[in-house]
């Protein structure tokens, strides 16, 4: 079974810096999607970035950016210019490419403050 | 994105009563859809997974005739809790996913999730 794993329970950044949440999984496949989710205190699960494990270019959505590393099965997320609205809880994520029985697979989460 | 509504948003039962939660894809058919539960500082946990017309296939653990799902539908599917209590209190959290399969772009699409207390 995958597992993903976060370390980092908690983690502070000044407003306009840079940060950088850590994620690592396990999986025997070669071939499957990876994710961020933020889950601001509204509870609402939001989609910040998803990676192929097939390309080896880095995803990128504005400030938010990753560091795949497949063979160390690490996925990093970089937000840059921190803003106050990017507190909220981040969860890494894992899903199997096809089938049926794709679904996703979180990791426990980052929380993440943003201070001024 | 696409948007997937719950009702009610929060809920507040008495011991031994059942509580139906309904979870909506408004602007796309759902092909899958799935439920989660999320207790306070953890992380979402898959409990079952529903095929429109299919029987729902439960996580180990997750015990299928107290969390009844039916996914009728191709834009609802329900999450009863059968004779809850005050265990039972969590956030759970609807998603849906237009296709059957994970290939690319079918992502899966979040509800904003229901608060259940209880007493």
């Amino acid at each position: 079974a995958q597992t993903v794993t976060q370390s980092q329970p908690e983690m502070s950044v000044q407003e306009a810096e840079t940060v950088t949440l850590s994620c690592t999984y396990d999986t025997s496949e070669s071939d499957y999607y990876l994710f961020w989710y933020k889950q601001p205190p509204s509870r609402q699960m939001i989609l910040v970035i998803r990676q192929e494990a097939y390309k080896q270019q880095n995803a990128t959505e504005n400030r938010f950016s990753v560091n795949f590393q497949k063979a160390a099965k690490s996925f990093s997320l970089k937000i840059s210019d921190s803003q106050l609205g990017d507190a909220a809880m981040y969860f890494c994520a894992y899903r199997t490419y096809t089938g049926t029985a794709s679904k996703l697979t979180f990791g426990t989460g980052t929380r993440l403050q943003v201070t001024l | 994105g696409a948007v997937v509504s719950q009702h009610p948003s929060w809920v507040i039962c008495k011991s031994g009563t059942s509580v139906k939660i309904e979870c909506r894809s408004l602007d796309f058919q759902a092909t899958t859809m799935f439920w989660y539960r999320q207790f306070p500082k953890q992380s979402l946990m898959l409990m079952a997974t529903s095929n429109e017309g299919s029987k729902a296939t439960y996580e180990q653990g997750v015990e299928k005739d107290k969390f009844l799902i039916n996914h009728a539908s191709l834009t609802l599917s329900t999450l009863t809790v059968t004779s809850a209590h005050p265990e039972d209190s969590s956030f759970y959290i609807c998603s849906a996913r237009a296709g059957l399969a994970g290939g690319p772009g079918n992502e899966q699409f979040f509800g904003p999730g229901t608060r259940l207390t209880v007493l």
